[in-house]
């Protein structure tokens, strides 16, 4: 089946850091993807919608200048945290929908800003 | 808008019965419905979705679900359940509203299992 992969699986930054995290189709195109966001004991929330070619869809209530995403070919979208601070530790996760209706997800990105 | 409402925030079980975890949705056509499991620390895994055709979807790990539009339901059962299938169990719909596509989760219920 279809492969999504994250890198780095686990990051520790310092508050006012920026943190950079990597989603990539291994064996597909994706002209979208997702990005969600997971608070410990609680559902994913999506953050924005990444469009390979444009800009990104953000939710309400997601600064798009603190969450910088980045959709530059077919199989990697970024998502950049900027200026990172403590309540901004989370668990990312990137979803890529893989044709049809099925949609695949990475193994999550573990951020603690200190 | 579409939702998703699971109602059982935590279930324990014993090893070897049964299971049925409960996820109603709120859509006016036929929904994507899916259910996935992640364990402490991991991602999502994939048990299984329903799209159309037989309401009755055969998933991976022993799993199975039932979709009753009647009911607003999409439930997932497994017949006898193994301590390894202690984690959080997701129910989502497919979002065909604002963004492209994307889950719309259920808050989750926690599966625990007595030996």
């Amino acid at each position: 089946g279809a492969v999504v992969s994250q890198h780095p699986s686990r990051v520790i930054c310092k508050s006012g850091t920026s943190v950079k995290i990597e989603c990539r189709s291994l064996d597909f195109q994706a002209t979208t993807m997702f990005w969600y966001r997971q608070f410990p004991k609680q559902s994913l929330m999506l953050m924005a919608t990444s469009n390979e070619g444009s800009k990104a869809t953000y939710e309400q209530g997601v600064e798009k200048d603190k969450f910088l995403i980045n959709h530059a070919s077919l199989t990697l979208s970024t998502l950049t945290v900027t200026s990172a601070h403590p309540e901004d530790s989370s668990f990312y996760i990137c979803s890529a929908n893989g044709g049809g209706a099925g949609e695949y997800f990475g193994p999550g990105t573990r951020l603690t800003v200190t | 808008a579409q939702s998703v409402t699971q109602p059982d925030i935590h279930i324990t079980v014993s090893e070897g019965a049964s299971l049925e975890l409960r996820c109603n949705y709120s859509y006016g056509a036929t929904p994507y419905l899916f259910w996935y499991v992640q364990s402490p620390g991991q991602g999502l895994q994939l048990l299984l979705k329903y799209f159309s055709g037989d309401t009755l979807v055969q998933g991976i790990k022993g799993f199975e679900a039932e979709f009753k539009r009647s009911q607003s339901s999409f439930n997932l059962r497994k017949p006898s359940v193994h301590w390894s299938d202690a984690a959080e169990y997701f129910c989502a719909v497919k979002n065909y509203g604002g963004s492209q596509g994307n889950l719309i989760f259920g808050k989750g219920t926690k599966l625990s299992v007595k030996p």
